[in-house]
């Protein structure tokens, strides 16, 4: 059975500061893993892909995959006020489901 | 506004009762998924459908069926209904069915609540 366990929060940070969200993943024999943003009311949103190992930019967000520790982690630097929301890790393991972790709720106080 | 449309918004039934949450998928796509999310059990896959046929299943009770129309808008029927069922219930959709990209269009999800 695919898992996807992540870190329940809920996380609290000044605006301006790094913040860090992690995964960890049980079985993935695909490795494409997704990180979705949602907002309070809304449907999530994909907001970034990876394939495998490594990092992935795209602009104040970075994603990274650590497969020796199945590990994936989504960083945000200069964290701000509209990236309040809940974060949701997925594991898409090459199957036709995605598999969701319970989200992470993070507040950037002004 | 993601282009995924559903019905209704909100729903207030009781124990035992049928209801029936409608989604029209994006234009174009091909695949229909419903979620079911809530507070401690996070988001859950129920169902997923390509062009019209059942294409995975997940967590879905046996009082819950879905079916996908010719015109690929898609059905999520909840019967029986029980205090537990009360959550979110989403559609998302898809142009492709395999190899899963991930990128899923959600809706804005049914608050369903059983009293």
């Amino acid at each position: 059975q695919k898992e996807v366990e992540q870190d329940p929060g809920p996380l609290s940070v000044p605006e301006g500061a790094i913040v860090s969200l992690n995964c960890t993943y049980s079985n993935s024999a695909f490795q494409y893993f997704m990180w979705y943003r949602q907002y309070s009311r809304k449907g999530p949103e994909l907001l970034m892909y990876t394939y495998s190992s490594g990092n992935k930019e795209d602009g104040r967000f970075t994603a990274q995959v650590d497969k020796s520790s199945k590990y994936i982690s989504l960083f945000i630097r200069d964290s701000q006020p509209s990236d309040s929301a809940t974060y949701l890790c997925a594991d898409s393991g090459g199957s036709e489901k995605l598999v969701f972790g319970k989200g992470t709720k993070l507040t950037v106080n002004p | 506004d993601s282009g995924v449309t559903q019905t209704p918004k909100h729903l207030i039934t009781a124990t035992g009762q049928r209801v029936t949450l409608r989604c029209s998928p994006r234009s174009g796509d091909l695949s229909v998924y419903w979620y079911q999310q809530s507070l401690d059990q996070g988001l859950q896959f129920l169902i997923q459908y390509y062009n019209g046929e059942e294409r995975a299943k997940g967590n879905i009770l046996e009082r819950f069926s879905a079916q996908q129309f010719p015109d690929l808008h898609s059905e999520l029927n909840l019967s029986s209904l029980e205090l537990g069922d009360s959550a979110l219930y989403f559609c998302a959709s898809s142009v492709v069915s395999w190899p899963n990209t991930g990128e899923l269009f959600f809706g804005e999800g049914s608050r369903l609540t059983v009293l």
